[in-house]
């Protein structure tokens, strides 16, 4: 079975300050990793996804992650945050495997901008 | 057109009442998932269809009832609804094609009160 945790449930920097954002993932088999932003009201929207390519991935929005198997992370990264980044953010996971199957997510961190 | 849609945005309904939440995407795929979100929690898988049969049920209350008519339409119909299932329900959909990898595109959601 496969896992993340999500370090910190509120985040609050400044805008133009750096994100970090923080997943730490238990799985048995290689894991595909994903980030999602909700924003208030709406589905979910992919904002990057990790599937063994590289590690370092570039998303959307200026946003990036970076897989280290050594410390079983995949944090998320904007290095100047923007008043629009306020949001819910989840990590999620699914394991390596044939078939479809569905996310599992971790608990989320709402980020807050301050002016 | 990366688009899932659902209807209704939101509905209220009795304990005793039955209703259907709708689900539809244009995109070609052959993967569809409903989730349930609780406030302030992450969404949890309920379902997967895959090339339109049931692949995966994780334990839902028979009350939930899944349909996949064709490849581009999913219903949840419900029925003898308890409060407790008040939430967000997400419909998603990915290619199906490539596994576990692929990304989930999802829906705005419907947002259920039951009375």
């Amino acid at each position: 079975a496969q896992s993340v945790t999500q370090l910190g449930s509120h985040v609050s920097v400044s805008e133009g300050a750096l994100v970090l954002l923080r997943c730490n993932y238990s799985s048995s088999v290689p894991p595909y990793l994903f980030w999602y932003v909700q924003y208030p009201n709406q589905g979910l929207q992919l904002l990057l996804k990790y599937t063994s390519a590289a590690t370092l991935v570039k998303g959307i929005n200026g946003f990036e992650a970076e897989f280290k198997k050594s410390e079983t992370s995949f944090h998320l990264t904007k290095p100047s945050a923007h008043m629009s980044d306020a949001a819910e953010y989840f990590c999620a996971v699914t394991s390596s495997g044939g078939g479809a199957d569905g996310l599992t997510f971790g608990k989320g961190t709402h980020l807050i901008i301050q002016p | 057109d990366t688009e899932v849609t659902q209807t209704p945005k939101h509905l209220v309904m009795g304990m005793t009442n039955k209703k259907s939440l709708k689900c539809e995407q244009h995109m070609g795929h052959r993967a569809m998932y409903w989730y349930k979100q609780k406030a302030k929690k992450p969404p949890e898988l309920m379902f997967v269809y895959s090339y339109e049969k049931l692949s995966i049920n994780e334990s839902v209350p028979s009350r939930f009832s899944p349909e996949c008519p064709n490849s581009s339409l999913l219903n949840l119909h419900l029925h003898a609804l308890q409060p407790e299932d008040s939430a967000l329900y997400l419909c998603a959909s990915s290619q199906g094609v490539s596994g576990r990898s692929e990304t989930q595109y999802f829906g705005p959601g419907t947002r259920l009160l039951v009375l």
